[in-house]
């Protein structure tokens, strides 16, 4: 168990629909990652939220937004969704920078079918 | 920009059998390199990472992986591979920030009985 808790872990839903998916991270990390991860395009990275703020984005689309909340868990939010969303997601939390070695711990992930 | 490669998208190896997975990278700054083991439906595992200091680095389950930085490769190896290690394998970079954290496209490994 890496401390990391994702939910739901599974997710089915019709096109065009919106969805929200939480990450917890693990008890004193300040950093949460989002990752999507599909047959065609393997592990992409999406955004990175530290200690509240937005600190890096990836391939992330613009219907796609996320959020890191005061108490650190974070959401990842997917609207107007399209079949191609279709994927796991994955997010992976770290203690921060400057504190320690980076080190990112995996949740089991979401997996979301759009159907 | 940063990048991880891993040449080889499939392996097949007998129980009992060495192992080597390869990993490429170009990174700009000082890499800080991983190797993480997803199985079926499962999240990322792990397996070990490398800072600095020994280029040899040991992890869990038996793996090591060696740093070359003449080569820019963090080679990740096993000198007797179990059944259970038939899973998908995926190298990654980072900085010491956590900035910029990229995962190769994974090898995945299959196990002969």
């Amino acid at each position: 168990d890496s401390g990391v808790t994702q939910t739901p872990k599974h997710l089915i839903t019709a096109t065009g629909q919106r969805v929200t998916l939480r990450c917890s991270p693990r008890s004193g990390d300040l950093s949460v990652y989002w990752y999507q991860q599909s047959l065609d395009q393997g592990l992409q990275f999406l955004i990175h939220y530290y200690n509240g703020e937005e600190r890096a984005k990836g391939n992330i689309l613009e219907r796609f937004s996320a959020q890191q909340f005061p108490d650190l868990h974070s959401e990842l939010n997917l609207s107007s969704l399209e079949l191609g969303d279709s994927a796991l997601y994955f997010c992976a939390s770290s203690v921060g920078p400057g504190q320690d070695p980076f080190e990112a711990f995996f949740g089991q992930g979401t997996r979301l079918t759009v159907v | 920009a940063q990048s991880v490669t891993q040449p080889d998208i499939h392996i097949t190896v007998s129980e009992g059998a060495s192992l080597e997975l390869r990993c490429n990278y170009s990174y700009g700054a000082t890499p800080y390199l991983f190797w993480y083991v997803q199985s079926p439906g499962q999240g990322l595992q792990l397996l070990l990472k490398y800072f600095s200091g020994d280029t040899l680095v040991q992890g869990i389950k038996g793996f090591e992986a060696e740093f070359k930085r003449s080569q820019s490769s963090f080679n990740l190896r096993k000198p007797s591979v179990h059944w259970s290690d038939a899973a998908e394998y995926f190298c990654a970079v980072g900085d010491y920030y956590g900035q910029n954290f990229v995962f190769g496209p994974g090898t995945r490994l299959s196990v002969l009985p």
